[in-house]
């Protein structure tokens, strides 16, 4: 069955530090997501990649970067985290971005910064 | 862009009743349709995906509807139980590729 873990599931920062969210899946996707999820917006991509060493912006990538060392693992970052990026964070794996492409979500992670 | 709105926000129906969460989009490009079900406290897992030239597409306890010409994808749980008691979110996929997510149905069923 399809896994993607995120860790931590839980995170509490300060305004102004740096915080690393981490995925990581074991179905051989090439396609990975950042997304967050906010109540009255959804969920919104934040970034995206197609495979190892590829990171693309999503619709809202500012104040955020991400990295993608391996077909397994991609990560957020937030340089200097901000109140406003408190959020939930679910990363997703997919296998085809050309057609109805199935996600395969990590269970979350919960970011709230002071 | 696709805007894609959802509703309602929170339903809450007795075990045995039916229950409608729908979604109305703004591209007419929008090929690929999607419904993904997140319990409590889990991740968010596909239920169904329909395609554009499909308009009913039943599942286990579900059926989707998709009218093309209102630009409305519905999801009709027909006898719900509590285990459907769970988040609910739509996704249309227009033919570029870009996914956009609805805002989310809290469905509540209560024995």
């Amino acid at each position: 069955e399809a896994a993607v873990t995120q860790s931590p599931r839980n995170k509490v920062a300060v305004t102004g530090g740096k915080v690393t969210l981490s995925c990581n899946q074991t179905n051989n996707h090439n396609n990975m997501y950042w997304y967050r999820q906010d109540t009255g917006h959804g969920l919104r991509l934040i970034h995206y990649s197609y495979g190892a060493g590829s990171t693309e912006k999503g619709d809202i990538p500012d104040g955020y970067k991400a990295s993608r060392p391996s077909q397994e693992n991609f990560s957020l970052i937030l340089e200097l985290a901000t109140p406003s990026q408190t959020s939930v964070y679910f990363c997703a794996s997919g296998e085809d971005w050309t057609s109805a492409e199935t996600l395969y979500f990590g269970s979350g992670t919960r970011l709230t910064v002071l | 862009g696709e805007q894609v709105e959802q509703r309602p926000p929170h339903l809450s129906v007795r075990e045995g009743d039916s229950a409608v969460i729908t979604c109305t989009y703004t591209d007419p490009n929008s090929y690929y349709f999607f419904w993904y079900k997140q319990e409590p406290g889990a991740s968010l897992q596909l239920l169904m995906k329909v395609f554009s030239s499909t308009e009913i597409n039943e599942g286990q306890g579900f059926t989707v509807l998709l009218n093309k010409k209102d630009k409305r994808l519905s999801l009709n749980l027909t006898a719900a139980h509590p285990g459907d008691s769970a988040a609910y979110f739509c996704a249309v996929e227009a033919n570029t590729g870009k996914l956009t997510f609805g805002h989310g149905t809290i469905l509540r069923v209560h024995p």
